[in-house]
């Protein structure tokens, strides 16, 4: 079984400063790791991903994560931040069994202020 | 580019009514999924399907089906409705056997509300 702990329910910083939003999982077999945003009334946009080689990826938008297996994170980091970076982010697991299926973290609200 | 189409939008049905959601995947996409958002949660995968055939299944209600047809669309059928139905349904579709390429790209959602 797999799952995706993202611990901060909320993250508010002000505009221009560098954020961190936290992703750890568990499973017991290998996984895939996806950040997706949902911005207010849309669905989910994928932002990045880590399938394999290099454990950091990067967004077009900014946005990168790495993946550390000892540790079993997937944190996603930006040096700073835009008003329009205000969303919902959810961190999310593939197994590389046979499921396909995403399982989702709590998600985290980032709020960016002005 | 051509993304996931998901019909309608919003929708509103009384307690114990069926209400039928569709989706649309992405050109040459074989693979759809479903997942249920409720209100302030994350996405729970409901099912999904691969070439027209139940791939997985998740935390799907006995009173919910669904299906993908021969043009690789896939409807969602929900039957004696309750409140706690209420929530965003996603579908994501992606092109299997791709490998690690296997990425699921979302719809925009449909807002179910059950009054």
């Amino acid at each position: 079984a797999q799952s995706v702990t993202q611990l901060d329910s909320q993250v508010p910083v002000f505009e221009e400063a560098p954020v961190e939003l936290r992703c750890n999982y568990s499973s017991s077999v290998s996984v895939y790791l996806f950040w997706y945003v949902q911005y207010p009334n849309q669905g989910l946009q994928l932002l990045l991903k880590y399938l394999s080689g290099s454990t950091l990826v990067e967004s077009i938008n900014g946005f990168e994560a790495e993946f550390n297996k000892s540790q079993t994170s997937f944190h996603l980091r930006k040096p700073s931040v835009h008003i329009s970076d205000t969303a919902e982010y959810f961190c999310a697991v593939c197994p590389m069994d046979s499921s396909y299926k995403l399982i989702f973290g709590s998600g985290t609200r980032l709020l960016v202020r002005p | 580019a051509a993304g996931v189409i998901q019909s309608p939008r919003h929708l509103i049905k009384e307690k114990r009514e069926t209400a039928t959601l569709k989706c649309y995947p992405i050109p040459r996409h074989d693979t759809v999924y479903w997942y249920q958002q409720g209100p302030g949660q994350d996405p729970q995968f409901l099912i999904s399907f691969y070439e027209k055939m139940q791939s997985d299944k998740g935390s799907i209600p006995d009173r919910f089906s669904a299906q993908q047809f021969s043009d690789y669309h896939s409807e969602l059928n929900m039957s004696s409705l309750e409140l706690g139905d209420s929530a965003l349904y996603f579908c994501a579709s992606s092109l299997r056997g791709q490998g690690p390429t296997d990425t699921q790209y979302f719809g925009p959602g449909t807002r179910l509300t059950v009054l």
